[in-house]
């Protein structure tokens, strides 16, 4: 069975300041890891996605990833925090089971980042 | 197991069919939820339901219907699809709403000819 610990429910941060939002995972299989943000009233919008090539991804605004298997973390970061970046982040796993080639995703929990000015 | 289930996996229909998209949570969730994921394109939110009401529908066509008769069951149905609508439809449930998005089901493939 696979599933997502998003460490932390909230995290502060001032603008211009460095961003880490930390994921960790389990999974039977070799699995997709995806991180997503949620701005309010709007849709999910991918940020990023590891699929077994590079381990550090990097992805949209300035956000980038590093799939670690030994510690099965999946953490989020940015250099410089924008006010903009203010949003729920969620940290998705996706996996093909080998048995049936049933693929599930499962969500984290979310992450609400607040930037400060 | 995921405990979403949805069906059919595939589907192939033309633009003047009518079908339905079917899910099925067993976990005893209060919240289900339809997506759409495009190629290239993010996981959008399409319908959101809490208790068997609809408490949101993000600017859908209106030749997406949803349905939810209780709260384990979710259905789309579908009619005069354009080929653009050509998508993996996805289904999920969590315990409430608003909440985490905890469980999705594997999808169903639909292809609009």
């Amino acid at each position: 069975a696979q599933s997502v610990t998003q460490l932390d429910s909230h995290v502060s941060v001032s603008e211009g300041t460095p961003v880490l939002l930390r994921c960790n995972y389990s999974s039977s299989y070799s699995p997709s890891l995806f991180w997503y943000v949620q701005h309010p009233n709007k849709g999910l919008q991918l940020l990023l996605k590891y699929t077994s090539a590079a381990t550090l991804v990097k992805g949209i605004n300035g956000f980038e990833a590093e799939f670690k298997k030994s510690e099965t973390s999946f953490h989020l970061t940015k250099p410089s925090a924008h006010m903009s970046d203010a949003a729920e982040y969620f940290c998705v796993v996706s996996e093909a089971f080998r048995d049936t080639g049933r693929r599930a995703l499962t969500f984290g929990s979310g992450t609400r980042l607040q930037v400060q000015p | 197991e995921t405990g979403v289930t949805q069906t059919p996996r595939h589907l192939v229909m033309g633009m003047t069919n009518k079908k339905s998209l079917k899910c099925e949570q067993h976990l005893g969730h209060n919240a289900m939820y339809w997506y759409k994921q495009s190629a290239k394109k993010p996981l959008e939110l399409m319908f959101v339901y809490s208790l068997e009401e609809r408490v949101e529908n993000n600017s859908v066509p209106s030749r997406f219907s949803p349905e939810c008769p209780n709260s384990s069951h979710l259905f789309l149905h579908l009619h005069t699809l354009q080929p653009e609508d050509s998508a993996l439809y996805l289904c999920a449930s969590s315990p409430s709403f608003p909440g985490r998005v905890a469980d999705f089901g594997p999808g169903t493939r639909l292809t609009v000819l």
